[in-house]
């Protein structure tokens, strides 16, 4: 039951496009069509931006984005906002009922 | 619209137990999974426990294995987190979440601050 790996940041300007990787392992991530993103504001609830690698729940802008290749999923996001400042992790199913959480990517809009 | 409300957090000493609470509304509450998932200071997200919705599947992680039972309500569409044994490793805010299914969540609570010191 070991976390995804996650970088520990990201940055970007405004506008701009930035990817936050995710990387597990075939007994994980690479199993399963079950990677989500979520979004974190300081002292808030997670919000869920992506699930099933790269389905977004309604209300969810087009802006983030979600893939996978292989062992390693990923989060995309574009024309970057203020406001996109938060915390983002990624989970995947583990197998036997788990489910893994990675690190954390704490995104900076420069 | 779904809420989820945590109650039951508090400062315990090592060793000790508490009993953490989720009050859910706003949907069929029996027709859902629900999770424990927690976050220690500063620190990133992690899967607690979930249950089925006949509270007769339960599955936890390997930390809390023996220390921790899952259990609801479906009277009182209620969720609980019994958790005894308590350590300093298992002070964190707790939230409850509602599984969306695929292992996603995307109905939580606010979360309960549960800090375990002498």
């Amino acid at each position: 039951q070991s976390a995804l790996t996650q970088p520990p940041s990201a940055s970007g300007s405004p506008g701009q496009s930035v990817t936050i990787s995710c990387a597990g392992t075939s007994s994980d991530v690479g199993g399963y069509d079950s990677v989500s993103w979520y979004q974190q504001h300081p002292n808030k609830a997670p919000r869920l931006l992506i699930y099933e690698v790269y389905k977004r729940p309604s209300g969810v802008p087009a802006r983030f984005s979600g893939s996978k290749s292989g062992n390693t999923a990923s989060l995309t996001v574009s024309g970057l906002q203020a406001a996109d400042e938060a915390d983002y992790y990624c989970s995947s199913y583990g197998g036997n009922n788990n489910v893994l959480f990675g690190g954390g990517t704490k995104l900076t809009v420069l | 619209e779904v809420q989820l409300e945590e109650s039951g957090g508090g400062l315990v000493q090592p060793g000790g137990s508490l009993r953490l609470s989720c009050a859910a509304s706003g949907f069929t509450f029996n027709n859902f999974w629900l999770s424990w998932v927690r976050q220690a200071p500063g620190k990133g997200l992690e899967w607690v426990a979930n249950i089925n919705q006949d509270g007769r599947e339960k599955f936890y992680v390997d930390s809390v294995k023996g220390r921790f039972t899952i259990s609801r309500d479906n009277a009182k569409n209620s969720l609980f987190l019994q958790m005894s044994s308590l350590r300093a490793e298992d002070t964190a805010v707790y939230y409850c979440a509602r599984d969306s299914g695929s292992a996603s969540y995307y109905s939580w609570g606010r979360g309960t601050l549960v800090t375990v010191s002498s």
